[in-house]
């Protein structure tokens, strides 16, 4: 398919472990974001990824949180020392500007720390 | 601080009936604002989207309109239909849409069409 991909669907963790979750965007997108979804909330934003340029990290939740993008395609967001509050759904998304309105998501991965 | 707020967590409304979804917001630099719809276990999908320009957008079945005044949207399903059960989430941005600031979601309305 064309969509946006996303790996694992589902991740069950040990509080403690390191996570790394990735993102297939569509071909030719260059934006590319990373939400999280918690139970019970909205989608919550967490960096975005223009190209190969550097992402402004500020939205991450805390420093034991990361994100790369490789040859300004295929994007992982680590975790490192996951705690109980990281279970949720993490989504990426992806769009090609200037039209960067409407993003396309993938199914996510479900995060569960243990 | 919620930005976007959808106050109705869940929404019943019979097939064949208007669906209509609430929105407000309370950052007034927003100046785009997108429907999206999300099944179990998928990613949301873009329903429909409003500039700050317009009080009005139609798509088919779908009718988004911006009260820019009262900060407030509403999406209008008209008539509703059984594939329409989702739960629908509004989401706004002050970069025409998303950029560097990506997009700010509410926490989503779960729509139930009864037969």
């Amino acid at each position: 398919g064309a969509g946006v991909s996303q790996s694992p669907s589902n991740k069950v963790t040990e509080k403690g472990k390191d996570v790394e979750l990735r993102c297939d965007p569509i071909s030719g997108h260059t934006a590319l974001y990373w939400y999280r979804q918690s139970l019970g909330q909205g989608l919550e934003f967490l960096i975005y990824f223009q190209g190969n340029s550097a992402p402004d990290k500020s939205g991450l939740p805390s420093d034991r949180f990361s994100a790369e993008r490789t040859g300004g395609s295929v994007s992982t967001l680590t975790i490192q020392r996951t705690q109980q509050e990281d279970s949720a759904v993490y989504l990426c998304a992806s769009t090609q500007p200037p039209r960067t309105d409407t993003q396309y998501f993938g199914p996510g991965t479900r995060l569960t720390v243990l | 601080d919620q930005q976007v707020k959808q106050n109705s967590p869940s929404l019943s409304v019979q097939e064949g009936r208007i669906s209509i979804l609430n929105c407000d917001y309370t950052n007034s630099m927003f100046d785009y604002f997108l429907w999206y719809k999300k099944y179990p276990a998928e990613g949301p999908t873009f329903l429909i989207s409003i500039s700050s320009i317009k009080d009005k957008n139609e798509d088919g079945r779908f009718t988004v309109f911006l009260n820019k005044s009262a900060k407030h949207l509403s999406l209008h399903i008209v008539p509703s239909q059984p594939g329409d059960s989702a739960v629908y989430f509004c989401a706004a941005s002050g970069d025409s849409g998303g950029g560097a600031d990506g997009l700010t979601f509410g926490k989503g309305t779960h729509l139930i069409i009864q037969p």
